[in-house]
């Protein structure tokens, strides 16, 4: 049961570079999330997606891009790092149902 | 838009001794779904505990409880009989059920420090 797998665990990049952070979910899951864990800040919502092609922002959407080819994968691209987008970077994922959200365990991005 | 303040950004409790974790929300939805998650220092987030707004009795789960007063927008978390594997950090969240967007908001967190 392999849930919800993000990829890298850990990265480091320089300022300017793309990155991307692979999320993949093995249930099919309809909905799926990006957030942003900043100390202080509490996780924000980046993008989200209700289905394959079907994709829209967040509360911190700016200099992210993410894209749903297909329904297990959620794909976030930083086009150009900046340091400000060092951050945890959570992918997530719900059914459908009122509560059924799964998180992955995260990604640590620093940016230098 | 919706909003989750938590109000403390960290607490101290005697291990076993009850802790109360305050959340306010606001929303002009009359159907929502509310939430708290523990995320230790490992970083995964744990969901504890859900409480829908028309549910009439407060949720519970062993020895997780969710004070609902949903006149004072209010749903805070009761840890009873606190032990140390309780430290970390914790999350209220809300999801509005109107729409099919199954998007949480999030509060900034409170960190909960058990004392042995």
């Amino acid at each position: 049961d392999a849930g919800i797998t993000q990829s890298p665990r850990y990265k480091i990049t320089e300022t300017g570079r793309q990155v991307t952070l692979m999320c993949h979910q093995t249930w099919s899951h309809s909905y799926m999330f990006w957030y942003r864990q900043d100390l202080g800040h509490g996780l924000r919502l980046i993008y989200y997606s209700a289905a394959a092609d079907i994709t829209d922002k967040g509360e911190v959407p700016d200099g992210y891009v993410v894209s749903r080819s297909k329904t297990e994968n959620f794909p976030l691209t930083l086009e150009s790092a900046t340091r400000s987008q060092t951050s945890v970077y959570f992918c997530a994922s719900n059914l459908g149902t009122e509560h059924g959200y799964t998180f992955g365990s995260g990604t640590r991005l620093t940016v230098v | 838009a919706q909003k989750i303040t938590q109000t403390q950004p960290g607490m101290f409790v005697q291990e076993k001794e009850a802790v109360t974790l305050d959340c306010t929300y606001d929303t002009s939805d009359q159907s929502y779904g509310l939430f708290w998650y523990k995320q230790p220092s490992s970083g995964e987030m744990i969901f504890l505990i859900y409480q829908g707004s028309y549910d009439e009795q407060n949720a519970t789960e062993g020895r997780y409880s969710l004070n609902f007063q949903k006149a004072r927008k209010s749903a805070n978390l009761v840890i009873s009989a606190s032990q140390l594997g309780d430290s970390a950090m914790y999350f209220c969240a809300m999801r509005l059920s109107g729409g099919s967007n199954y998007k949480l908001t999030f509060g900034k967190g409170t960190l909960l420090t058990v004392n042995p």
